[in-house]
């Protein structure tokens, strides 16, 4: 079991925007930034979001985060084909003195 | 551009060690203040972080394995390696090799993210 929780599995359609949320608690989440990864099988993990709500250079502005408290979310805006995958989202946990992460949301565009 | 490349064997056997070595290519282990991490994700499971290593060696790992997983780095191959003893079948698993890149935001600090990822490399352990 995920130290974080997302949803398992979300969905839309080419163009409709989707959020992915992500709980966690004050050792992690409310204490440290969140970031997000998109994961496809046997690719290497990318870097969608860091810092809450940073943007790497090369992530298209359709991909957004923001942090509240506790809770992280990702959107996915003018979603197309290729943003079928698994979305994670990371924090550091103080109580751990680790990473932890969320199960993953797999996105699936309809 | 940094690279990430896992290798290692692909088979190990029960109560062996798993070693897995993770080359950086296109930057330098020794450069900038950051840490390099080893994760895992086993099948229908999570992603588990395993532990992570400075240039300086300074490591830290995950309190569950902390007992089994020894982490090292050589800077003149340019490459840190990990170390997991006793394994079992529950050691199987996807293992990646990340970059810890620390940034710094004004008025809140220094902070962590893992910028850089290995495509993984898959072991089982099995007799």
């Amino acid at each position: 079991q995920s130290v974080l929780t997302q949803p398992p599995s979300t969905s839309g359609t080419p163009g409709q925007r989707v959020t992915i949320s992500c709980s966690g608690t004050s050792s992690n989440i409310g204490t440290n930034s969140v970031n997000w990864y998109q994961h496809l099988p046997e690719t290497a993990p990318q870097l969608l979001i860091y810092f809450n709500n940073q943007r790497p250079s090369g992530v298209p502005e359709r991909f957004s985060g923001s942090k509240s408290g506790t809770s992280a979310s990702l959107a996915i805006s003018g979603l197309q084909s290729d943003d079928e995958a698994d979305y994670y989202c990371v924090a550091w946990d103080d109580g751990l003195n680790g990473w932890v992460f969320g199960g993953g949301t797999h996105l699936t565009v309809l | 551009q940094v690279q990430l490349r896992e290798s290692g064997p692909g088979l190990v056997k029960p109560s062996q060690t798993l070693s897995l070595t993770c080359t950086v290519s296109g930057g330098s282990v020794s450069s900038g203040p950051n840490y390099w991490s080893w994760f895992r994700q086993s099948a229908g499971k999570g992603v588990e972080w395993v532990g992570r290593i400075s240039a300086s060696e300074t490591s830290n790992y995950n309190p569950s394995l902390k007992s089994r997983v020894t982490i090292s780095i050589d800077t003149s191959k340019n490459q840190f390696s990990l170390m997991v003893s006793s394994v079992t079948a529950a050691d199987t698993a996807v293992y990646y090799c990340a970059r810890d890149r620390r940034a710094y935001s004004y008025g809140y600090g220094y902070y962590y993210y893992m910028d850089v990822w290995g495509k993984g490399t898959t072991v089982t352990v099995s007799s």
